[in-house]
C-alpha cells in the first residue's frame, strides 16, 4: 500500500520562507507522479495551489512555488503571511488514482 | 463560474446505503474526469475514486477501503456525478467532496462537500 508522508506540522515567522515536503513510502517522487498541492482552512473545501509539480493554479500568488527536491515533492512559501496559516496537502498520481499525504498544519507566528 | 454542488448526505445506520449527487456547471462536464474525495472529522483528505469521461470509456477506479462497496457513476445529460455508498461502516463518516480533475491528474475544482454520518 502506497503511503505519502508530509511533516505533521511546521512553523514560520511572518515574512519568512518555509518548504513543506511530500515523500513516498517506497521510492522517489518524480514529475510522473504529477505532484499537486492544496490549501485548506477548517470548515472549507480545499483550494488548489500547485499542479504538475510547479504550475500555479489561477489566482494563486507567486509566493507559492512547487518543485522536486531530491526524492520528494516540495511546496515553498516565500514571504509567509498570516493568512497562509492553514493545512496543506500534497497529492500524487499513482496510475489508477490519487493518493493524498496526511497534511501539514502550518502555523505563522 | 464553475460550480460543484453536492447533496444527499445525512445520518445513516451501519450497513445502510446512500446516494450522493454532485451537480456540475460552468465547464464541459461531458469531457471531464471526475472524482470523489472524503475527509473524516479532524482528519486529512482521502481519495475515494474517479470516473473517466465517456470518450475515455467511463471507467472507474476506487481506493482499497471502498472498493466493492462504493460505486461512482455519471449522467452527462444532467451534468451530474453520483456516488452510491453501500454497506456503510462507522469509519465512512466524513465530508464527501466532488472534484473535477484537471490535466494532468489533479483536483482542479472542488465542491463544498456533503456530510455523511454513519452511526447507530
Amino acid at each position: 500500500q502506497t503511503v505519502v508522508t508530509q511533516e505533521p506540522s511546521f512553523s514560520v515567522s511572518p515574512g519568512g520562507t518555509v518548504t513543506l515536503t511530500c515523500a513516498l513510502s517506497s521510492g522517489s517522487v518524480s514529475s510522473t507522479h504529477y505532484p499537486s498541492w492544496y490549501q485548506q482552512t477548517p470548515g472549507q473545501p480545499p483550494r488548489t495551489l500547485i499542479y504538475n509539480t510547479n504550475t500555479r493554479s489561477s489566482g494563486v500568488p507567486d509566493r507559492f512555488s512547487g518543485s522536486i527536491l531530491g526524492n520528494k515533492a516540495a511546496l515553498t512559501i516565500t514571504g509567509a503571511q498570516a493568512d497562509d496559516e492553514s493545512n496543506y496537502y500534497c497529492a500524487l498520481y499513482m496510475g489508477s488514482g490519487g493518493v493524498f499525504g496526511g497534511g501539514t498544519k502550518l502555523t505563522v507566528l | 463560474e464553475v460550480q460543484l454542488v453536492e447533496s444527499g448526505g445525512g445520518l445513516v445506520k451501519p450497513g445502510g446505503s446512500l446516494r450522493l449527487s454532485c451537480a456540475a456547471s460552468g465547464f464541459t462536464f461531458t469531457n471531464a474526469w471526475m472524482s470523489w474525495v472524503r475527509q473524516a472529522p479532524g482528519k486529512g483528505l482521502e481519495w475515494v475514486g474517479r470516473i473517466k469521461s465517456k470518450i475515455n470509456g467511463v471507467t472507474t477506479d476506487y481506493a482499497a477501503p471502498v472498493k466493492g462497496r462504493f460505486t461512482i457513476s455519471r449522467d452527462d445529460a444532467k451534468n451530474t456525478l453520483y456516488l452510491e455508498v453501500n454497506s456503510l461502516k462507522t469509519e465512512d463518516t466524513a465530508v464527501y467532496y466532488c472534484s473535477a480533475l484537471g490535466y494532468p491528474q489533479y483536483f482542479q475544482y472542488w465542491g463544498q462537500g456533503t456530510l455523511v454520518t454513519v452511526s447507530s
